[in-house]
């Protein structure tokens, strides 16, 4: 069975303050990792998809990468805008089955 | 702009009624889903249907069911709302094809509440 870990549960930042927020996964053959953004009362907005371990996505002030057991979401010089809860998604091998087993993400605060 | 839209943004419910929840998309794509997400729970997936009539069942589809008539509606049923069921919905939709080349695009969810 697919498994999506995520840490930490909650980060508090100075604006300006980078860090990483991780998610392990394990999965038999991984068709695609998702990032996403999700605000609150709101549904989770798409960020990236990552295929293969190296590969490595950017947007804005966010960079994700990939190994063959993780992913980091990379924010640097965060605003407080960047304030929401980040899930992490992986697609296993089997194509037909499309479901997306999701991490309980992780919820950043960023402080001005 | 592509959109997944939920027909309720609250809804208050009362223990043994039967709820629908309805979810339209406009992109014309073949996979629909139902998720429910709780706090240290995460997303869920409830249901899914890859085509017209057709239907799957996710990780927890116990006291639930669909319904999908149209390409563009899938709904979803709770047959006889139970206080456990209180959670917000995430109803989303991708393309055919393979997933991993979309993201999956979600709607702005039901928060509902079983009293």
């Amino acid at each position: 069975e697919d498994q999506v870990t995520q840490s930490p549960e909650a980060l508090r930042l100075q604006e300006g303050e980078s860090s990483s927020l991780n998610c392990s996964y394990t999965v038999s053959g991984l068709r695609g990792l998702f990032w996403y953004r999700q605000d609150p009362g709101k549904g989770p907005e798409f960020l990236f998809t990552l295929y293969s371990a190296g590969e490595e996505k950017e947007k804005e002030r966010l960079k994700a990468t990939l190994t063959k057991k993780e992913s980091f979401l990379h924010i640097t010089a965060p605003k407080p805008e960047d304030s929401a809860t980040y899930l992490c998604a992986v697609l296993g091998p089997n194509f037909g089955n499309e479901k997306l087993t999701f991490g309980t993400g992780t919820r950043l605060t960023i402080i001005p | 702009d592509v959109k997944v839209t939920q027909s309720s943004r609250y809804l208050v419910k009362r223990t043994g009624e039967k709820v629908f929840l309805e979810c339209v998309q406009d992109m014309d794509h073949e996979n629909m889903f139902w998720y429910r997400q709780d706090p240290g729970l995460g997303l869920r997936l409830i249901y899914f249907s890859y085509d017209v009539k057709m239907k799957e069942k996710g990780d927890i589809p116990e006291g639930y069911s669909v319904s999908r008539e149209k390409k563009e509606r899938f709904s979803l049923i709770l047959e006889s709302a139970s206080t456990n069921q209180t959670s917000m919905y995430l109803c989303a939709s991708s393309p055919l094809g393979d997933p991993a080349n979309y993201g999956y695009t979600f709607g702005s969810g039901t928060r509902l509440t079983v009293v």
